[in-house]
């Protein structure tokens, strides 16, 4: 078990380019989730995954961001045309998914830095 | 919705002394509500959950914290305070009869002075 990982770990982009962010879950994990933390703020969420099935959505995830789980293993999440309003940390998480509710282990995030 | 209030955002406290974060949380009926840590360039760290049963929990590193139905309350506490504990601590909430998202409060930041 070697924990949740995201790559990269950081990414400087120019306002308008497009980024794509990748977390590995914790292996056998069916659940994985995406928040976006800004400085000085808890994590907020943007949407969650059961094995390939997006099963929900933030109103924080806009048109310009698209997730995907081809498979129900990695996961990508995608921001198009960036804005400086995007710049933050990029958390996934995953969970075993074998009960009601279990605990989500974090990754290190993805900090994004709009210019 | 659920929310949670986290209301002090910066604690100071000498090593060796005892500690408390406060978390106020609003939900409609019996939350699962977690503690997590934060340290800088990491990612979080579960501390302790609570899902139902013993309103006392034990957690990792020496934590606890207690569920208090009456006050909507899950405030976190340690008797002594480590220099290692200074962090990011995060109080979080989640909606029961379904596995999915948490809903956290803006943190803590706890600085711990030799």
């Amino acid at each position: 078990d070697t924990g949740v990982s995201q790559n990269p770990r950081h990414k400087i982009t120019k306002r308008g380019q497009n980024v794509t962010f990748r977390c590995d879950p914790i292996s056998e994990h069916n659940r994985l989730y995406w928040y976006r933390q800004t400085l000085g703020q808890g994590p907020e969420f943007l949407t969650y995954f059961q094995n390939e099935a997006q099963l929900e959505k933030s109103r924080l995830l806009s048109d310009r961001f698209s997730a995907e789980r081809p498979k129900g293993s990695f996961s990508t999440l995608e921001i198009q045309r960036t804005e400086q309003g995007d710049s933050a940390m990029y958390l996934c998480a995953s969970s075993p998914g074998t009960g009601l509710y279990n605990e989500q282990f974090f990754g290190p995030g993805t900090r994004l830095t709009v210019l | 919705a659920q929310s949670v209030t986290q209301p002090d955002i910066h604690i100071t406290v000498s090593e060796g002394a005892s500690l408390e974060l406060r978390c106020n949380y609003s939900y409609g009926a019996t939350p699962y509500l977690f503690w997590y840590v934060q340290s800088p360039g990491q990612g979080l760290q579960l501390l302790l959950k609570y899902f139902s049963g013993d309103t006392l929990v034990q957690g990792i590193k020496g934590f606890e914290a207690e569920f208090k139905r009456s006050q909507s309350s899950f405030n976190l506490r340690k008797p002594s305070v480590h220099w290692s504990d200074a962090a990011e601590y995060f109080c979080a909430v989640g909606r029961t009869g379904t596995a999915s998202k948490l809903t956290f409060g803006t943190g803590t930041r706890l600085q711990v002075t030799l």
